[in-house]
């Protein structure tokens, strides 16, 4: 039982390009999110998804996608990089979206955008 | 808007030393509140959660407690430990629109 996997760990990318971040759960959890990580900000939710093919924006979604396939994965595009994405980013996982279900938290990918 | 408040940003105490760590919010209209705990370059790990209905938890030398009336949390570490050096965010869940979180509060305990 690994919990939740995020690769990379640290990504180095220019203006402009696009890449993908993955996150991976093996808890059959239904909840799953994105948070971003910046200096003096706290985290803030980017997107989730509360099932495979159910996917929803958060309070900072501008610039990046998610898509929901399977139970298990999660992934997070950049479309085009830009420099105020750089950040730490953290994949969340719950058994349910309920009252009583603890998040579980991956390890974060850091990413910079030069 | 939820808006959390984490006091002091920053605490530093001899080991052996109870200490409270401080979080309040503006709407009471929450599902839970969860303690996390981050340790530098890492991810983040549940230590504690507290139900809406719910006044107050404990694990070992933690207790969290919940006061919806006045929009505060608190999280009372008993004899603090240098293993419990890291920073502490307190997060409240709105079920499915995630959790709001504070900016935290860095512990140093000295040895």
């Amino acid at each position: 039982n690994a919990g939740v996997t995020q690769t990379p760990k640290f990504q180095v990318l220019k203006t402009g390009q696009s890449m993908t971040l993955q996150c991976a759960q093996d808890m059959n959890h239904e909840y799953m999110s994105w948070y971003r990580q910046d200096p003096g900000m706290g985290l803030r939710l980017i997107h989730y998804s509360v099932g495979a093919g159910i996917t929803d924006q958060g309070e900072v979604p501008n610039g990046y996608n998610v898509s929901r396939s399977t139970t298990e994965d999660f992934p997070l595009r950049l479309l085009s990089a830009a420099p105020s994405q750089t950040s730490v980013y953290f994949c969340a996982s719950s058994p349910t979206s309920g009252r009583s279900d603890t998040q579980y938290f991956g390890p974060g990918t850091r990413l910079t955008v030069l | 808007k939820q808006e959390v408040t984490q006091i002091p940003a920053a605490l530093s105490v001899p080991e052996g030393e109870n200490l409270v760590l401080n979080c309040s919010f503006t709407d009471s209209a929450i599902y839970n509140l969860q303690w996390f705990r981050q340790d530098p370059g890492k991810g983040l790990t549940s230590l504690l959660l507290i139900q809406s209905s719910q006044r107050e938890q404990t694990s070992g030398r933690l207790n969290a407690s919940l006061d919806k009336s006045s929009g505060r949390s608190t999280l009372y570490i008993a004899a603090s430990q240098p293993g419990d050096s890291a920073t502490y965010l307190c997060a409240l869940g709105g079920g499915a629109d995630g959790l709001t979180f504070g900016k935290g509060t860095h512990l140093i305990i000295q040895p």
